[in-house]
């Protein structure tokens, strides 16, 4: 089992519809939990941090995060066209390397 | 405003033929870090500095080689290329030794080997 599962997608919507995108794991020790989006030919930005269990909220982006049930999500409300880019989870446990997801893309329609 | 940049974007060398990717920051952050890309996979992380002290990742190829000769700036060398080395090398930083800093991503530099 890998350490990291996401599902690539591609996840097509129309704009303004309620994206949801997920993450498991198998490393009950991960604690710091992040999402970055990527452009087409350009890195990975940053987008939400989290650490442990919980909720967080950011304009229109929601992270969240089961770890009972080693699992992570990040809800885009009102989905734009500019969010049509590929979202990697990532996550590690203190001093250890960041472990990345392979990215699901996402495309929204107008 | 302060940057992870790398240069070039774009690179093409031939089979075998040493190459030098380059990653400086303005962000003033201890640790850089180098990161391969294949398409549609996770990157992969290679090996990272914290200031001059080198992190070697245990499965990365000797092939590839780093340097940092200050805090702005970090080379990726790759003595002698194969084909299975065409990808995008991504360079990041973050502020401190633990890993669960938020780490800040170049653009990458895309390799193409003919």
């Amino acid at each position: 089992q890998k350490e990291v599962e996401q599902d690539p997608g591609p996840l097509s919507v129309p704009e303004g519809a309620i994206v949801s995108l997920n993450c498991t794991y198998s490393n009950s020790a991960f604690q710091y939990f992040m999402w970055y989006r990527q452009y087409s030919r350009k890195g990975p930005e940053l987008l939400m941090y989290t650490y442990s269990s919980g909720n967080k909220e950011d304009g229109r982006f929601t992270a969240q995060v089961d770890k009972s049930s080693k699992y992570i999500s990040l809800f885009i409300r009102d989905s734009q066209p500019s969010d049509s880019a590929t979202y990697l989870c990532a996550m590690n446990q203190a001093g250890t390397a960041l472990i990345f997801g392979k990215g699901t893309t996402l495309s929204v329609s107008s | 405003d302060a940057m992870v940049i790398q240069n070039p974007r774009y690179q093409v060398t031939q089979f075998g033929k040493p190459v030098t990717l380059s990653c400086s920051q303005t962000l003033n952050h201890n640790v850089m870090y180098w990161y391969q890309q294949k398409s549609s996979q996770a990157p992969k992380l290679l090996f990272h500095y914290y200031d001059k002290d080198f992190n070697n990742e245990a499965d990365t190829p000797d092939n590839f080689q780093s340097r940092r000769p200050n805090t702005s700036f970090c080379f990726l060398d790759i003595r002698s290329p194969g084909l299975g080395d065409a990808a995008m090398y991504l360079c990041a930083t973050s502020r401190g030794r633990d890993y669960n800093q938020p780490q800040h991503f170049g653009d990458g530099t895309r390799l193409s080997i003919l």
